[in-house]
């Protein structure tokens, strides 16, 4: 089954408290992103990717870090969270050809940071 | 830099009924895409229905469809025979046609279905 997989679903932690949310997907997607999504502001681009090694920044990179080792993974890494950081994730991804298709989302991560 | 903007926090409708979402966009391009994506209490971004600026037709899928003003800059959805299934956030979002594929979403209208 063609799916976009983010891990952890839920997570509550404590702020400085480095956290990594790994995202993995099996269509040999070459695009991936992520973005949050607050109250009022809907989805926005945190960092996207091309694809191996080729990652920029999104719309609101601050805090955060990302790196695309392998193809199929493209993790997000909050080296230090803070509670602004409190915010629901999703990882996406598409290949970078079909401009008309729809990006494939994973569930989502609800991060929460005391 | 594009927007998108979804005027309507909030809406609802009784089952059955007919209900409209407004978008509006900003851009200076005169190709890109359109989407809308339906996001239930499950939290999973499911698409709805897709639009492709340089076509005129607009976009239906079942029970959705669109009313894509080009010129007015408008893409709103028009759900009908409105289902309990159908209550949920609903996005509207803009992808250019050229460089990265970022979605650049609106604000989000959150769609309850009264029985």
């Amino acid at each position: 089954e063609a799916q976009v997989t983010q891990n952890p679903r839920y997570l509550i932690t404590v702020t400085g408290k480095k956290l990594t949310v790994t995202c993995s997907q099996n269509m040999n997607h070459e695009y991936m992103s992520w973005y949050r999504q607050d109250p009022g502001l809907g989805l926005r681009q945190i960092y996207y990717s091309m694809n191996v090694e080729v990652t920029d920044k999104g719309d609101v990179p601050e805090g955060y870090k990302v790196s695309r080792k392998e193809k199929r993974n493209f993790p997000l890494i909050l080296e230090s969270p803070s509670p602004n950081q409190t915010s629901l994730y999703f990882c996406a991804s598409s290949f970078h050809r079909d401009r008309d298709q729809p990006q494939h989302f994973g569930d989502g991560t609800r991060l929460s940071i005391l | 830099a594009q927007t998108v903007t979804q005027s309507q926090p909030e809406m609802s409708v009784q089952e059955a009924e007919t209900v409209t979402l407004s978008c509006t966009y900003d851009t200076s391009e005169s190709d890109y895409y359109l989407f809308w994506y339906k996001q239930p209490p499950s939290r999973q971004m499911i698409l709805v229905i897709r639009q492709e600026a340089y076509k005129q037709q607009n976009a239906t899928e079942n029970r959705f469809s669109v009313n894509f003003q080009k010129a007015a800059k408008s893409f709103s959805l028009k759900i009908s025979d409105s289902q309990l299934g159908d209550a949920a956030m609903y996005f509207c979002a803009y992808r250019r046609p050229q460089g990265a594929q970022k979605l650049v979403f609106g604000q989000g209208t959150r769609l309850t279905i009264n029985p």
